[in-house]
């Protein structure tokens, strides 16, 4: 799977927007950007994924570049409970038996000030 | 709670012991993941099974380390002769390929369970 980039932490005052990029410059064709969060002390949490349309869901928005070389991941009104790291991977989809794992890089902590 | 359970949620060993963890996942997905967590580092990959079957191994699950997901519900980790090394979050995540219609799902979410944290010391 292609590797991502993230800022190791950001800070975001309590509700405003979140933006947290993502680079992802040796992405393929067929690699989906994912997103997943992690609360401290509690399993990695699904946000949000997409190919090459940007995306929102009740929780979060991404926004995907043309050249699919980057992404950043929407948080519109950031609370307390936002406080997490962020990661952002990059995957095929493979049907049948093939795994599926998730590959992890270090994520974005991001502290959300009250 | 229909989520992932994990069992113990902490577990302190001495070096050498052998320990178990167990897993049990959303009941109508057929697809379970073990990952380990250490701290400051994301979750790291260490096998899946589909059903019954083991299908993947990563290099990190060294022979020491035994799953099991014996009727294709449940999920077993054993770590025989624990070393200080093996301290870490594991994590165990399900998912499914299947709609409820049969439809193969178009991107395999994965649902973590709370991890079972290892002290060994």
């Amino acid at each position: 799977d292609a590797k991502t980039t993230q800022p190791p932490s950001m800070d975001c005052a309590e509700g405003r927007a979140a933006n947290l990029p993502c680079n992802h410059s040796t992405i393929s064709g067929n690699e989906y950007v994912y997103w997943y969060r992690q609360i401290h002390s509690q399993g990695p949490q699904y946000i949000i994924h997409g190919l090459k349309n940007n995306e929102t869901n009740e929780m979060a928005s991404l926004i995907i570049t043309e050249d699919r070389k980057s992404s950043t991941l929407i948080l519109p009104h950031a609370t307390l409970r936002d406080t997490a790291v962020y990661y952002c991977i990059v995957r095929v989809l493979n049907y049948g038996g093939a795994t599926n794992k998730l590959i992890f890089g270090t994520g974005t902590l991001l502290a959300v000030q009250p | 709670d229909t989520g992932v359970s994990q069992d113990p949620r902490h577990k302190i060993t001495k070096r050498g012991q052998n320990v178990t963890f167990r897993c049990d996942p959303i009941s109508e997905h057929n697809r379970l993941y073990w990952y380990r967590q250490t701290l400051g580092q994301g979750p790291e990959f260490l096998t899946y099974f589909q059903n019954e079957a083991q299908l993947e191994k990563s290099r990190l699950l060294s022979d020491r380390f035994s799953a099991e997901r014996p009727k294709g519900s449940f999920s077993t980790l054993e770590i025989q002769r624990t070393e200080q090394g093996d301290s870490a979050m594991y994590l165990c995540a399900s998912s499914s390929t299947f709609f409820g219609t049969g439809q193969l799902s178009s991107y395999n979410e994965q649902f973590f369970g709370p991890g079972t944290r290892l002290t060994v010391l």
